[in-house]
């Protein structure tokens, strides 16, 4: 039973426009989301986190919404550049500090 | 501030051999995790330590893989017997209250 999914295998943007990645969960004692990002051959790279007690948080060009009702949350990436071009993960815990659980990813193409 | 460190970060061996892998967490970090990241998913939980205390266990198949970290720092993960589903990249990371930082990872191959 997968807690955390990522429907989109795969998603390409042009250079400057808007990425859209989303992200559904099912266990609602999350209360902790992140988003890391994978280049190959390399670890996950922690991106950005939010809170359940929050709807947004902005970091530079990456914001991630959360939306609790839907059990939905998304990462903008804006504008895209084409060194985002990476795998995301999504991932929530039901606290800081434990073990989180991952979607399966998607990997992202920005096209110049 | 010096990154988690893994080793080795490509291992090749015959099913039924064993394996072990060596972490070494940003220092200062009390928690400790390995996971497992099998091609096309995400990484999937093995073990939380808490300095040298084991938190959560229970996806790890213990009778197979084992897990220790003396003295609340470096830690190993080991394999004995390797199966084939157990080609795998293995990820360990560490965390000092907040988000978890990841190692680059050990790929294992079991032919």
């Amino acid at each position: 039973d997968q807690q955390v999914k990522q429907n989109s295998p795969s998603l390409s943007v042009q250079e400057g426009r808007i990425s859209i990645l989303n992200c559904d969960y099912t266990n609602s004692m999350f209360d902790y989301f992140l988003w890391y990002k994978k280049y190959p051959a390399e670890g996950p790279t922690f991106l950005i986190s939010i809170s359940s007690i929050k709807d947004k948080n902005e970091d530079g060009r990456f914001t991630v919404f959360l939306n609790k009702s839907a059990k939905h949350l998304s990462l903008h990436i804006v504008p895209s550049q084409p060194g985002d071009s990476a795998v995301y993960f999504c991932a929530a815990s039901v606290f800081r500090n434990t073990p989180l659980v991952f979607g399966k990813g998607t990997r992202l193409s920005v096209i110049a | 501030e010096a990154g988690v460190a893994q080793s080795p970060r490509y291992k090749i061996i015959e099913k039924r051999q064993s394996v072990a892998f060596w972490c070494n967490p940003i220092s200062g970090h009390a928690t400790l995790y390995w996971y497992q990241q099998i091609l096309g998913q995400g990484p999937k939980l093995l073990i939380q330590f808490q300095n040298n205390g084991v938190v959560d266990d229970s996806q790890l198949p213990k009778d197979r893989f084992s897990a220790e970290r003396l003295k609340g720092v470096d830690s190993t993960l080991k394999i004995q017997p390797a199966k084939l589903e157990d080609s795998a990249v293995y990820l360990c990371a560490s965390s000092g209250g907040t988000e978890a930082f990841f190692g680059q990872g050990t790929r294992l191959t079991v032919v």
